[in-house]
C-alpha cells in the first residue's frame, strides 16, 4: 500500500512568518493529495487539495506544491496568524480511490 | 445537513466490557470510513465501506474489533472485549464517489478503557 511520510513533526513560527510542511509518498499511482487541519479537540477538516495533473494550487494564504517526479508535496502558509496553530495532516489517495493514507501530522504553533 | 454524526461523544468503560460506537454519514455519501487517532500512532484507517459493503478491513487491529453497516445511514464499530490500549479517539468520516474525494469527519468518540 501507500506510505506517506511527513516532516517536521512540530513547527514553531513567529506570527507573520511563513510555514512549510513537507510530505513524501511511495506509490507513483497516487494522484490526489489533500491537506487536513485539526484544531485542538476538533475533527480534521480539509483545507486544500491538489491532483496530480497540477503542480501548484493557491487559496489565499495557503498553497500546495506537488513534484510527481520526486514524489513529494508541500503545504505553504504565508503571513501566519495565531489561528493557524493546529495539527496539519497530509494524505495521498491512489488512482482516484476514496481511501486516504495519512501522514503522521505536524503540530504548528504560531507565536504572537 | 448536520454533517457526520457520531455517538457517544465520550465513553468510559472498564477493561473487558463491550463498546459500541455509532456513526451516521452525510446523506447521499456512499463511502464511510472508521479511523482511530492516538498520540503514538496518529490517524489510522481501520476499515471503510462503499455502498454499505466493507472494502478494506486490513487496518482493524485484531478480532476484537468488528464493524458493520446495515444500511446507508448507519454504521457501528464494536470492540469486544475492550482493553486499555484501545483508548483513543475514534473518528467516522464519509465521502461521495463523484465528488472531490473530500472526506467529512464526524466529531469523534473519545474512548477511555480503564
Amino acid at each position: 500500500g501507500e506510505n506517506v511520510e511527513q516532516h517536521p513533526s512540530t513547527l514553531s513560527v513567529q506570527e507573520g512568518d511563513s510555514a512549510v510542511i513537507k510530505c513524501t509518498y511511495s506509490d507513483s499511482a497516487s494522484n490526489y493529495f489533500p491537506w487536513y487541519k485539526q484544531e485542538l479537540g476538533k475533527r480534521p477538516q480539509l483545507i486544500i487539495d491538489i491532483r496530480s495533473n497540477v503542480g501548484e494550487k493557491k487559496d489565499q494564504r495557503i498553497a500546495v506544491t506537488l513534484n510527481k517526479t520526486a514524489k513529494h508535496f508541500s503545504l505553504h502558509i504565508t503571513e501566519t496568524q495565531p489561528e493557524d496553530s493546529a495539527v496539519y495532516f497530509c494524505a495521498a489517495s491512489i488512482g482516484g480511490a476514496n481511501n486516504l493514507f495519512f501522514g503522521t501530522g505536524t503540530r504548528l504553533t504560531v507565536i504572537p | 445537513d448536520a454533517g457526520v454524526i457520531q455517538s457517544p461523544r465520550h465513553e468510559v468503560t472498564e477493561m473487558g466490557q463491550e463498546v459500541t460506537l455509532r456513526c451516521k454519514p452525510i446523506s447521499g455519501h456512499d463511502y464511510l470510513f472508521w479511523y482511530r487517532q492516538t498520540m503514538m500512532r496518529g490517524l489510522e484507517l481501520l476499515i471503510y465501506f462503499n455502498n454499505n459493503v466493507p472494502i478494506d478491513d486490513s487496518g482493524m487491529p485484531e478480532d476484537r474489533f468488528s464493524a458493520k453497516m446495515p444500511n446507508a445511514s448507519f454504521s457501528t464499530l464494536k470492540i469486544q472485549p475492550s482493553e486499555p490500549r484501545d483508548s483513543a479517539v475514534y473518528f467516522c468520516a464519509s465521502s461521495l464517489t463523484s465528488g472531490s474525494s473530500e472526506q467529512y469527519f464526524g466529531p469523534g468518540t473519545r474512548l477511555t478503557v480503564t
